[in-house]
């Protein structure tokens, strides 16, 4: 069955650096376009970035463009999110989801269990 | 970016009656449209796509319809497991855009 489990997340003051990880099982990691959604406490859900199947694409929301970065290694069957520069606004939780598709658009067919990550001094 | 805009925020049902949420998109965004479920606690769960399509493994007692800016979600008979917070999300754009959510609670 299709696992996501993310990590990573904690405490960060702000203007300090955090990265995100995301293992997959379950299905072949390496056909698929993957994302990064977070929902900050009490809110509503924010998409934040998105990669292709193959890494060749990225994609991300104006409010962490230039601060966040994307990536994977399909080696290792794992998503990451490099959050640089955190705000306190960043504060909340991060879930990886999977898109049914090789590309990046679409739906989260599938949801990790997010990691919470906390920005403050 | 394509502003999604989902009513009521809350409401309040009894077991068996049936629930209709809307989402209007700021644009046509087609078919583009997919609805979610979000337990207390849990990552959110797909329930349609592409507006009218059911995910395999979720109860016909949720439907989708809707095209273009229009889009409403239906519960046909509110159960107590339907407890949640609904939310839209459309895809023919980047961002990717969420509606604010509907909170849905038992009378």
């Amino acid at each position: 069955q299709v696992q996501l489990v993310e990590s990573g997340g904690g405490v960060v003051q702000p203007g300090r650096s955090l990265r995100l990880s995301c293992a997959a099982s379950g299905f072949t990691f390496s056909s698929y376009g993957m994302h990064w959604v977070r929902q900050a406490p009490g809110k509503g859900l924010e998409w934040v970035a998105v990669i292709s199947y193959d890494g060749s694409k990225k994609y991300y929301a104006d409010s962490v463009e230039g601060r966040f970065s994307i990536s994977r290694d399909n080696s290792k069957n794992t998503l990451y999110l490099q959050m640089n520069s955190l705000r306190t606004e960043d504060t909340g939780v991060y879930y990886c989801a999977k898109a049914p598709t090789p590309v990046t658009t679409g739906y989260f067919d599938y949801w990790g269990q997010g990691t919470l990550v906390t920005v403050s001094s | 970016d394509i502003q999604m805009t989902q009513s009521p925020s809350s409401l309040s049902a009894s077991v068996g009656d049936r629930v209709t949420i809307t989402c209007q998109a700021s644009q046509d965004i087609s078919n583009y449209l997919n609805w979610y479920q979000q337990k207390p606690g849990k990552a959110p769960k797909v329930l349609i796509y592409d507006a009218s399509n059911l995910e395999t493994g979720v109860p016909s007692r949720f439907s989708g319809s809707g095209s273009g800016t229009d889009f409403t979600f239906t519960i046909s008979s509110l159960q107590p497991e339907d407890i949640a917070t609904y939310y839209c999300q459309q895809y023919d754009n980047l961002p990717l855009t969420f509606g604010g959510g509907t909170k849905v609670e038992i009378k």
